[in-house]
């Protein structure tokens, strides 16, 4: 079955730190992939997205993402975390255009001072 | 980016009544909405797929006679949860597809059935 999975439902850093926040994906076939933040009882932010060309992806707040077909990963990543990082991360998948989008589990990132 | 409103965004109702949630893109057209239910400290769960002019498409393990997708326009989706139980209660999403891969969030709307 196709899903999204994130590893890890609770990630704590330091402020200054590197976040890294991992998904991994299963298709044999490359989906169209997302990050998603979600602040407490708001709806969903995108932070970044790739659908085709290149795998390294900017997104919004200094996060980015690589897309690594041969490993099905797509690992969210920030150099320097900051306090206002603090939130709940949804890795998320399109396995074709104007199809539904599936949600991982969901990551939540602690920042500690 | 594009702006999905999604009203009210809480709602108290007593159990055995009927309970009405839109969402709206505001400034697109979305041939495609998508509603999803949220647990609390849990993922997003895909309830349906709604098309403009059509009838939704449910996941499994939804109750469409409960939970009742309109979607009559291309900016305005609703979601009526029928007959409301306290099993109900949760916090509901929803999602506007702009495009074909971009998807914009409604705020959400916390139904809580006393």
């Amino acid at each position: 079955a196709q899903s999204v999975t994130q590893l890890g439902s609770h990630v704590s850093v330091s402020e200054g730190a590197l976040v890294l926040l991992r998904c991994n994906y299963s298709s044999s076939v490359p989906p169209y992939l997302f990050w998603y933040v979600q602040y407490p009882n708001q709806g969903l932010q995108l932070l970044l997205k790739y659908t085709t060309g290149a795998t390294l992806v900017k997104g919004i707040n200094g996060f980015e993402a690589e897309f690594k077909k041969s490993e099905t990963s797509f690992h969210l990543t920030k150099p320097s975390a900051h306090m206002s990082d603090a939130a709940e991360y949804f890795c998320a998948v399109m396995y074709s255009s104007a199809s539904k989008i599936i949600f991982g589990s969901g990551t939540r990132l602690s920042i500690r001072p | 980016g594009a702006v999905v409103s999604q009203h009210p965004s809480w709602v108290i109702c007593k159990s055995g009544t009927s309970v009405k949630i839109e969402c709206r893109s505001l400034d697109f057209q979305a041939t495609t909405m998508f509603w999803y239910r949220q647990f609390p400290k849990q993922s997003l769960m895909l309830m349906a797929t709604s098309n403009e002019g059509s009838k939704a498409t449910y996941e499994q393990g939804v109750e469409k006679d409960k939970f009742l997708i309109n979607h009559a326009s291309l900016t305005l989706s609703t979601l009526t949860v029928t007959s409301a139980h306290p099993e109900d209660s949760s916090f509901y999403i929803c999602s506007a597809l702009m495009e074909t891969t971009e998807a914009f969030f409604g705020q959400g709307t916390r139904l809580t059935v006393v």
